[in-house]
């Protein structure tokens, strides 16, 4: 069957920087996406890989290993406003995104 | 980023009535819809995925007479929830995509549904 496991939750302090892992095993792979969803709201995207390597986007930074099927969101200098749910999700070999649980962050000040 | 709408933003409706609701790209044609229900503290959920001009494809458990969708045109998406019952109270959220197999999802805002 097809799975992505990332974290439940995690907290960390503001200024700081956090790591949020994803794995995946799907049959296939088309791409990894990373969406944060703030409680009550709709999901808005945040990165798309598809190549090894580290992709870095202002703050958030999101590197992937396809030989380890393998994702890592890296948010630096948190702020309160980055207390989110963070879902990563995989298009398989029938570009179906497949949804991870979310991980839910919490920034303390 | 491409807009998409969502109306109604929440609805409460008593038990047995149907509820509509309307996804909109507003400044893109999408040619691909996808409708997810959201239980709270829990991820998304794939209820459907509409292609413009062709019936819905459902996902597993999902009951099509119970979750009407159609998709007239490239720019709207309707999901009808008939005879709607308590536990079918959720976060229901569109999306849509341009039409490459490999676009993000652009999500809609989201409608709070509260089945009384």
């Amino acid at each position: 069957g097809q799975n992505i496991d990332q974290p439940t939750e995690m907290t960390a302090t503001e200024g700081a920087i956090v790591q949020i892992n994803c794995t995946y095993q799907t049959s296939g792979f088309n791409g990894l996406f990373w969406y944060q969803q703030h409680a009550g709201e709709a999901p808005t995207f945040l990165s798309y890989n598809v190549l090894d390597g580290l992709e870095e986007k202002g703050r958030f930074s999101s590197f992937l290993s396809r030989s380890k099927g393998y994702s890592y969101l890296l948010l630096k200098e948190l702020q309160m406003k980055d207390s989110a749910s963070y879902l990563c999700a995989v298009l398989d070999s029938n570009y179906q995104l497949i949804w991870g649980a979310g991980t839910k962050l919490i920034i303390k000040p | 980023g491409a807009v998409v709408s969502q109306h109604p933003s929440r609805v409460i409706c008593k038990s047995g009535t149907s509820v509509k609701i309307e996804c909109r790209s507003l400044d893109f044609q999408a040619t691909t819809m996808f409708w997810y229900r959201q239980f709270p503290k829990q991820s998304l959920m794939l209820m459907a995925t509409s292609n413009e001009g062709s019936k819905a494809t459902y996902e597993q458990g999902v009951e099509k007479d119970k979750f009407l969708i159609n998709h007239a045109s490239l720019t709207l998406s309707t999901l009808t929830v008939t005879s709607a019952h308590p536990e079918d109270s959720s976060f229901y959220i569109c999306s849509a995509k341009l039409g490459r197999e490999f676009d993000e999802q652009f999500f809609g805002p989201g409608t709070r549904l509260t089945v009384l």
